[in-house]
């Protein structure tokens, strides 16, 4: 089966400017969920969802993020405006119900 | 609140050596316990978790209670181990997508 995939795997762009992620999860996988690693720190739990649902957003830093997932298919994650503490690499998983996540490789994002 | 520790950032073995990586947890209540690796240019995947009681590419995890411990080990090291390797845990049952990890543990085995 196809993995998650995420796209960009790499942005770099201004401060103050907008970066959108996207990620495609694993077909029949209603669970997706995006964390994040910023250099020097743990990977950290940003979102749920549960197909087009938002089913925990505890994670996200503020509101310049914001995801979505319109039809529960694939998510976008936006990033608007980019601060300098917004670098780090991206990662989005899916899952099935009480299964294991499965990640994508990442977009690493660096804001300057 | 819920916290994973791995003391170690680096940890470096010879080939045929026993290697553990460390892992400490807290969490009020009963939690589950996985163990996550990232070879080079690969994505983050599961290695194992406690509810699994198994043992893949010969690396074994035992939860201790009394300890608060997840220590993740393999009796004989190979070089294809070398990898970041996070402890992770979440709260039993459905709230299985809501990861704490630890920092990772950077391990290379040497030839």
């Amino acid at each position: 089966e196809a993995g998650v995939t995420q796209f960009p795997s790499h942005s770099v762009i201004e401060k103050g400017q907008t970066v959108t992620l996207r990620c495609d999860p694993i077909s029949g996988h209603d669970n997706l969920y995006w964390y994040r690693r910023v250099m020097g720190k743990e990977i950290k739990f940003l979102l749920h969802f549960v197909k087009e649902s938002k089913q925990d957003e505890s994670g996200m830093p503020n509101n310049r993020f914001l995801a979505e997932r319109t039809g529960g298919t694939y998510s976008t994650l936006k990033v608007q405006p980019a601060e300098l503490e917004d670098s780090g690499v991206y990662f989005c998983a899916s899952s099935q119900i009480n299964s294991p996540l499965h990640f994508g490789n990442g977009t690493r994002l660096t804001v300057t | 609140a819920q916290r994973v520790t791995q003391p170690e950032k680096l940890l470096s073995v010879f080939k045929g050596a026993p290697v553990e990586l460390k892992c400490n947890y807290s969490y009020s209540g009963s939690p589950e316990l996985f163990w996550y690796v990232q070879y080079s240019r690969q994505r983050l995947q599961l290695l194992l978790r406690h509810i699994s009681r198994e043992s893949i590419k010969g690396f074994t995890a035992d939860l201790n209670k009394g300890e608060t411990s997840f220590h993740l080990k393999k009796p004989f090291a190979q070089e294809e181990d070398s990898a970041m390797y996070y402890c992770a845990l979440s709260g039993w049952g459905g709230s299985n997508y809501k990861l704490t990890f630890g920092k990772g543990t950077l391990l290379t085995v040497n030839p």
